[in-house]
């Protein structure tokens, strides 16, 4: 079954504004990761947070992990036309650090 | 240059063909992946080698057998085409041993069978 589950699955807001995605698992993880997918090309990692960290910030992106609710979010603040994409949470599990990908969360960014 | 790449970027073939899609990345790193994501965006691991051994092998029919000449080079062979096989297959790759765990994607090759 699937590990991470990503909500809303859609979610368009203006320019400027913040965007707030969440991502919830079930087994416990090594880490957990965000990466962005524009259309048409590959995944690009954007933060990881490791089980023992709670928050963690990288320009305009803050990422929280609760393992205690298995969950984590992802802020985009001042948001821009070109944050425009599909965002996906990956959980990282066992030894193999193998990573299960959620469903992905698609974001209109208006100008 | 591209850290990890993929050919070919487009494969349109017939039901029953064979295929291989070929990844190479210059990170130098210890571990690569495939991942199929389907129509609906869901991406899922298919294989993981590291240092060119099989570490990671899901549910995948046996119609799909990676290769690993060497830790660059990470090639899927796909035998007797369904149409059910349509979908963009992405390779990645990570640097493991160090725990660094972000994977690196490449642009992925798009597959229809028809």
């Amino acid at each position: 079954s699937q590990q991470g589950e990503e909500d809303p699955q859609a979610l368009s807001i203006q320019e400027g504004e913040n965007a707030t995605m969440n991502c919830s698992y079930k087994t416990s993880i090594n880490n957990l990761q965000w990466y962005r997918q524009n259309s048409g090309r590959g995944l690009v990692h954007l933060i990881l947070i490791r089980s023992n960290e709670r928050e963690k910030h990288s320009g305009r992106l803050r990422v929280t992990l609760d393992t205690s609710k298995k969950s984590s979010s992802l802020l985009i603040t001042a948001s821009r036309a070109a944050d425009t994409a599909s965002y996906f949470c990956a959980t990282s599990t066992g030894a193999n650090s193998k990573l299960t990908f959620g469903k992905g969360i698609t974001l209109s960014v208006r100008p | 240059d591209t850290a990890v790449s993929q050919t070919p970027k487009y494969l349109v073939t017939q039901m029953g063909n064979d295929k291989s899609i070929k990844c190479e990345q210059n990170l130098g790193h210890d571990t690569m992946y495939w991942y199929k994501q389907d129509s609906k965006k869901f991406l899922k691991i298919m294989f993981s080698y590291n240092n060119k051994e099989l570490i990671i092998n899901e549910t995948v029919p046996n119609r799909f057998s990676p290769k690993s000449p060497d830790k660059a080079h990470l090639n899927l062979h796909i035998n007797s085409l369904e149409l059910g096989d349509s979908a963009v297959y992405f390779c990645a790759s990570s640097q493991v041993r160090q725990h660094q765990e972000t994977q690196y994607f490449g642009p992925g090759t798009r597959l229809l069978v028809l």
